[in-house]
């Protein structure tokens, strides 16, 4: 069964403390990106990337950044986390193509105190 | 530049009533349109999507969506509700040309709950 996978589900941190999100993808999909999803206001990209070390910002990037090493696996990194960004953080991936679909995890739920 | 409008931020209907659940977009260039839904404490999966083609598309679940150009529109409906049903739905959409980015834009979601 294809899988992307995001390392926790809950996540708790300090104002101020970096933070990293991991994410991982077993389907050797070119495209992987990484949402927020906040009640009544939908999913909101933060940053994508269509190859390995290569990235797009998104439509709410400020305060994030992304780093994609290798193909099945994107980071997104909380340089210095406030307390505006608890969030769902959603990530996904896909083949090359405006019309593949996009296969989702689960979600990490990240609370900044 | 696009942009996705969900009609109704919380829809409930009976077990086996009809589901209707709305979509209008805006796109400068026709578009590929999306329905996903996300079951509480999961990630998004695809219900369906229109790319060309016949304008009517069967998704899973006894979902279906009809693109109907004239309106925007990319309505989603079930004619019989299951309690296995409630979810939250989310309308999207990416234009199918032009220069740019793979960046699809999602509605704000509708959350569907049945009622016994």
């Amino acid at each position: 069964d294809v899988k992307v996978t995001q390392s926790s589900r809950y996540l708790v941190k300090r104002t101020g403390e970096k933070v990293f999100l991991e994410c991982v993808q077993d389907m050797d999909h070119e495209n992987m990106f990484w949402y927020r999803q906040d009640p009544g206001l939908g999913l909101r990209l933060i940053y994508f990337s269509y190859d390995v070390k290569m990235k797009e910002k998104g439509d709410i990037p400020e305060g994030y950044s992304v780093s994609r090493e290798k193909k099945e696996r994107f980071s997104l990194i909380l340089e210095s986390a406030s307390t505006n960004q608890t969030s769902m953080y959603l990530c996904a991936s896909s083949k090359q193509g405006r019309n593949e679909k996009l296969f989702f995890g689960s979600g990490t739920q990240l609370s900044v105190l | 530049a696009q942009s996705v409008t969900q009609l109704g931020s919380h829809v409930s209907v009976s077990e086996g009533a009809l589901v209707l659940l709305r979509c209008n977009y805006s796109s400068s260039v026709p578009p590929y349109l999306f329905w996903y839904v996300q079951y509480p404490n999961q990630g998004l999966q695809l219900l369906l999507k229109y790319t060309t083609g016949a304008t009517l598309v069967k998704g899973i679940n006894g979902f279906e969506a009809e693109f109907k150009k004239s309106e925007t529109s990319f309505h989603l409906t079930k004619p019989s509700a299951h309690m296995s049903d409630a979810a939250e739905y989310f309308c999207a959409v990416i234009p199918y040309s032009g220069a740019g980015s793979y960046q699809l834009t999602f509605g704000k979601g509708t959350k569907l709950s049945v009622i016994p």
